[in-house]
């Protein structure tokens, strides 16, 4: 069975760093992208970017570059997604999900990690 | 980039169907056969329901159906239950580079 596990919630001040992680098992971990969605206080999904879990390519939204980074290791099917200086407006549930080559569709999907940044 | 409209919300009775569309432009929804629809339920994680224009996942009602014409791109519901109740997002390849984009969704419910 294919899984996506988050790092849990987390409780950050403005101008913190922070690295989420998602967890992938049951399945070829190259076989998939890994792609991060922001999801603000009732609004709705926002794709930010995805890596390539073969050679750790990324891009970007520009809406998100130069705001985070996404990596990936391998070794533990991992994937990261984070922030050298957090800002209040950073709070939102983030979900990564698998994102399939040639077809851009995402069939599994991390729990969410709640980010809360406040002061 | 500019996300594919979606209308805010539709509504249907029991055993009724619906449509929910989703607008974008050449470079995104219409240039591509890339679409995919997700539905979320409050509190839930997205759930894919539709992958490229109208392809079902292994475990999707076939009550659920996907299609496009043109610039837009469509999911209708066939034989609405409760369960359908969510939120539901249309998104796309670009060519643009962000790589790919989400409608801005629409929230059904079932009366």
């Amino acid at each position: 069975e294919v899984q996506l596990v988050q790092s849990g919630a987390e409780v950050k001040k403005p101008g913190e760093s922070l690295r989420i992680s998602c967890q992938g098992s049951g399945y070829d971990f190259t076989t998939y992208w890994i792609t991060w969605v922001r999801q603000m206080p009732g609004k709705g999904l926002e794709w930010m970017g995805r890596i390539d879990s073969t050679d750790s390519y990324t891009n970007y939204s520009p809406s998100f570059q130069g705001h985070v980074t996404i990596s990936i290791d391998k070794s533990i099917t991992t994937a990261y997604l984070q922030w050298s200086s957090l800002k209040a407006s950073d709070t939102a549930m983030y979900y990564c999900a698998t994102l399939t080559r040639g077809s851009y569709g995402s069939d599994y999907w991390g729990q969410g990690t709640l980010v809360t940044v406040s002061s | 980039q500019s996300a594919p409209t979606q209308p805010a919300s539709v509504s249907g009775s029991p055993g009724q169907s619906i449509t929910i569309s989703c607008t974008g432009t050449y470079r995104d929804v219409g240039g591509y056969k890339y679409v995919s629809w997700y539905q979320q339920h409050p509190g839930k994680a997205p759930k894919l329901m539709i992958y490229d224009v109208s392809n079902r996942p292994s475990g999707v009602s076939n009550r659920f159906s996907g299609s496009k014409s043109g610039n837009t791109a469509s999911l209708s519901i066939s034989g609405l239950q409760a369960d359908d109740e969510a939120d539901y997002y249309c998104s796309s390849f670009t060519s643009s580079s962000t790589l790919v984009v989400f409608g801005v969704g629409t929230k059904l419910t079932v009366l």
